[in-house]
């Protein structure tokens, strides 16, 4: 159960658009759509903001968007703004039954 | 409102065993999967644990299987986590985080607070 593998940090100015990758293997990302994003402020509980690679949450914010190819999922936030600054975690289910996080990438909005 | 409390969380030494709590309302709890999740600290999110809406399917993270028993009392709305010969490296916040739909294959979409268990001689 290796975690999955994202950037350790990303940035961009404020308007800028922005990806954050998630690689994992044919055992979980590139086998399963169930690929689930989550944002994390500093002292704050995670929040959902991406469910089964491409899907928001009802009522959640049209700038962040999901994909995957392949083995690799993949976050954008269009319209970068200042309250983006968090902590961005991938999820995926296992072909052992279980889930994998990834280390987690920062956003710094310059 | 979904909300989900953890509780139980403490300092206990190296080898002990701890149980850690989570209560649930606003969502009908026998309806969906519920999972464990901790945060050592300054560190990333681990999966620990999933159960089923009606406990037949549980897995387990590697690194805690064998030690960590999942289960949860539908008619109490509540989710357990049994934690027996922790280890230094089990120390986190702990997060219970409902699922989306009754499967464990169901991905976590809200979370508690979390519980800080601290693991230290």
């Amino acid at each position: 159960q290796s975690a999955l593998t994202q950037p350790a940090s990303v940035s961009g100015s404020p308007g800028q658009s922005i990806t954050i990758s998630c690689t994992g293997t044919s055992s979980d990302v590139g086998s399963y759509n169930l690929v689930s994003w989550y944002l994390q402020h500093p002292g704050k509980a995670p929040k959902l903001i991406i469910s089964e690679g491409t899907q928001r949450p009802s009522g959640f914010s049209h700038r962040f968007s999901g994909s995957k190819s392949g083995n690799t999922a993949s976050l954008t936030i269009s319209g970068l703004q200042a309250e983006d600054e968090a902590d961005y975690y991938c999820c995926s289910y296992t072909s052992s039954d279980t889930w994998v996080f990834g280390g987690g990438t920062k956003l710094t909005v310059l | 409102e979904v909300q989900l409390v953890e509780s139980g969380g403490g300092l206990v030494q190296p080898g002990r065993s701890l149980r850690l709590s989570c209560a649930a309302s606003g969502f009908t709890f026998d309806d969906y999967a519920m999972h464990w999740v901790r945060q050592a600290p300054g560190k990333g999110l681990e999966w620990v644990s999933v159960i089923s809406w009606n406990s037949g399917s549980i897995g387990y993270a590697d690194s805690v299987k064998g030690r960590f028993t999942i289960s949860r009392d539908n008619a109490k709305n509540s989710l357990y986590l049994q934690m027996k010969s922790l280890r230094p490296e089990d120390m986190a916040l702990y997060y219970c985080a409902k699922s989306f739909c009754g499967s464990a294959s169901c991905f976590p979409d809200y979370w508690g607070q979390g519980t800080l268990v601290t693991v230290s001689s």
